[in-house]
């Protein structure tokens, strides 16, 4: 089975620290992602990488920044927390690409629910 | 823009059947996910569909018309634990999943 963790299920942070969201995937997978889901928004693309020390920013990338230094790990950073970055974040990995089920069949971590104060 | 539309919420009864309608302009077309989502919790993948048709699994089916920008899932003998959010994805020409709003299925006894 795959498996996709989150550091933290819940985080509080106060305007202005810095913050980081950790995420381990244990398939030896070659692509990882970052979401943030909010009510009637659904999920949004923050980074994603396709290989190790690799980045591409998705749609919302703003405020935040990411490091992938080992294939398995990927990190999100929200350099100065603000209150519109409360949200439920997403870690997510898959195979690799190719237009296959297989492959392109993302796998979720738990979330981690970030409220800033 | 890249656009993916499902109902809100939708509500159905124990034992019955229910249909979620997902349309999608996106640009270009690898294939449509259909991710199941209980409140709380991470995304699970249901189905992928690439080709036109409807692909049956247990107690749920998807179905695709790529010439409409069309599925729907298709949920038999509904249970409680069906209660949940179910999303619509899109992988595009990019290999980018476009993602939708999702739909909340409440399910009454």
């Amino acid at each position: 089975d795959v498996k996709v963790t989150q550091s933290s299920r819940y985080l509080v942070k106060r305007t202005g620290e810095k913050v980081f969201l950790e995420c381990v995937q244990d398939m030896d997978h070659e692509n990882m992602f970052w979401y943030r889901q909010d009510p009637g928004l659904g999920l949004r693309l923050i980074y994603f990488s396709y290989d190790v020390k690799m980045k591409e920013k998705g749609d919302i990338p703003e405020g935040y920044s990411v490091s992938r230094e080992k294939k398995e790990r990927f990190s999100l950073i929200l350099e100065s927390a603000s209150t519109n970055q409360t949200s439920m974040y997403l870690c997510a990995s898959s195979p690799g690409t190719s237009g296959t089920a297989t492959l392109e069949t993302q796998y979720f971590g738990p979330g981690t629910r970030l409220l800033v104060l | 823009g890249q656009n993916i539309d499902q109902p809100t919420e939708m509500t159905a009864t124990e034992g019955a059947i229910v249909q979620i309608n997902c349309t999608y302009q996106t640009s270009g077309f690898n294939g449509l996910f259909w991710y199941q989502q209980h409140a709380g919790e991470a995304p699970t993948f249901l189905s992928y569909n690439v080709l036109d048709g409807l692909e049956e699994k247990g107690r749920f089916s998807s179905f695709l018309s790529r010439s409409k920008g069309y599925s729907y899932l298709l949920l038999k003998e509904l249970q409680m634990k069906d209660s949940a959010s179910y999303l619509c994805a899109v992988l595009d020409s990019n290999y980018q999943l476009i993602w939708g709003a999702g739909t909340k299925l409440i399910i009454k006894p």
